[in-house]
């Protein structure tokens, strides 16, 4: 099982591009890298999901090196509204069980 | 709308007085999870499930069960709580693709206080 490690937490300001990366140097090759973003007293919600290269949706972009031993979650122009804990999460469906790190909380300063 | 119920959303009992907590989803998910979550220490699995009369230990299933009877629901139950069980719980599902995650849906949370 990959075993994620993320800064426990980072502190930016309104506007500025946020990046958090997760190591996850046991990765296998099957498994998907996923990130979610939870508010307090909230469950946690999907932001996005990549294998390899770059991925970008609405919300951030996903860059995976060819190694695939870290991800980095990019968050352009944060506002207040993305102070949360973010997770990455790496799984593979071999034997069902995901594990999750600690999560990164980002707390964004106006 | 597709979601994950959980209830209760609070509760606050006493060490050895058994509770089960209930989980429901309308996605037909074929897995289900159940987490804890405690202060600096991220989310940690309890139990799984990857579909009817299937479920399997997670990181700290002691002093848990489970049981998975129908596929929409997967009640958690605390036998005898202790107060080492106060913690927040979150049941979540997804399907079981073939190749890939799936999204995890999670419910809203059940605050729990074990005295």
């Amino acid at each position: 099982l990959a075993k994620t490690t993320q800064p426990i937490s980072m502190d930016s300001y309104e506007g500025q591009e946020v990046n958090i990366t997760c190591s996850h140097n046991n990765i296998a090759t099957n498994d998907y890298i996923t990130w979610y973003q939870q508010f307090p007293s909230q469950g946690p919600r999907f932001i996005i999901q990549g294998y390899k290269t770059k991925v970008t949706n609405e919300v951030a972009s996903l860059f995976i090196p060819a190694d695939r031993k870290s991800s980095t979650l990019s968050l352009p122009r944060v506002s207040l509204s993305d102070t949360a804990v973010y997770y990455c999460l790496v799984a593979s469906w071999d034997n069902y069980q995901l594990i999750w790190g600690a999560g990164t909380k980002l707390i964004i300063k106006p | 709308e597709a979601q994950v119920t959980q209830n209760p959303r609070y509760l606050i009992t006493v060490t050895g007085k058994k509770l089960t907590v209930t989980c429901s989803q309308n996605m037909n998910h074929e897995y289900m999870s159940w987490y804890r979550q405690d202060p600096g220490l991220g989310l940690r699995q309890i139990y799984y499930s990857m579909n009817v009369e299937v479920t399997d230990k997670g990181d700290v299933p002691e002093g848990y069960k489970v049981s998975r009877k129908e596929k929409r629901n997967f009640p958690l139950i605390l036998e005898s709580p202790s107060p080492n069980q106060t913690s927040l719980y979150f049941c979540a599902s997804s399907t079981l693709p073939g190749s890939r995650v799936e999204t995890q849906y999670f419910g809203p949370g059940t605050r729990l206080l074990v005295l």
